[in-house]
């Protein structure tokens, strides 16, 4: 099966850098995906990766080591508006069949402080 | 371009009924996930359609299914239902099914259950 992990809480101060980290166990990766979650809204995508290495968007950015099983988001310049769940979900073959499916983290809920 | 559309958005049913869930995808997409939210538990897939057809499903049981129509749209039917069937149940379209490249979801809503 797939098993994903990240911390469940993180705080950090308005005008910080914030790093959340994800890793993951699975089989055939296809790809690893960050959401954002806001507290009643449904997630919207932040990023995706599927080979090593830095994804800049804005200021947000996204890192993937496949050899380690390990990807973090990188949240910069961070405003009141980021306080919301981080959800890292990976792409991989579920069982012994071709099938592939996405599977999601519990999800980081970061707290953005004055 | 509209967004995904999930009816209702709110649900209150008793233990024991059963429910359907709708799901219009965003115009172009063939690719209709289901999940279920719950805080204890995070985000649970229960299956995929793609062009009507059922191409991956979740470690849910039977009570749980759904189909897709020619028009990608998507419902989801749970039978016999539980108290622990109460959650956040959200939809997602994509261009691609799983497995290809640029398998970015977008979400609806979701459709919030509550079964007492």
């Amino acid at each position: 099966g797939q098993n994903i992990d990240q911390p469940t809480e993180m705080t950090a101060t308005e005008g910080a850098i914030v790093q959340i980290n994800c890793t993951y166990q699975t089989s055939g990766f296809n790809g690893l995906f960050w959401y954002q979650q806001h507290a009643g809204e449904a997630p919207t995508f932040l990023s995706y990766n599927v080979l090593d290495g830095l994804e800049e968007k804005g200021r947000f950015s996204s890192f993937l080591s496949r050899s380690k099983g390990y990807s973090y988001l990188l949240l910069k310049e961070l405003q009141m508006k980021d306080s919301a769940s981080y959800l890292c979900a990976v792409r991989g073959r579920e069982g012994g069949g071709g099938y592939q499916k996405v599977t999601f983290g519990i999800g980081t809920k970061l707290q953005v402080i004055p | 371009k509209a967004g995904v559309t999930q009816t209702p958005r709110y649900l209150i049913k008793t233990r024991g009924q059963q429910v359907t869930l709708s799901c219009s995808p965003i115009s172009g997409h063939r690719s209709v996930s289901w999940y279920q939210q719950t805080p204890g538990q995070g985000l649970q897939f229960l299956f995929e359609y793609f062009s009507e057809t059922q191409r991956n499903k979740g470690n849910f049981p039977g009570r749980f299914s759904g189909r897709q129509f020619s028009n990608s749209r998507s419902e989801m039917n749970v039978s016999t239902l539980e108290l622990g069937d109460s959650a956040l149940y959200l939809c997602a379209s994509s261009l691609a099914r799983s497995g290809q490249g640029g398998y970015e979801q977008y979400f609806g809503p979701g459709t919030r259950l509550t079964v007492t």
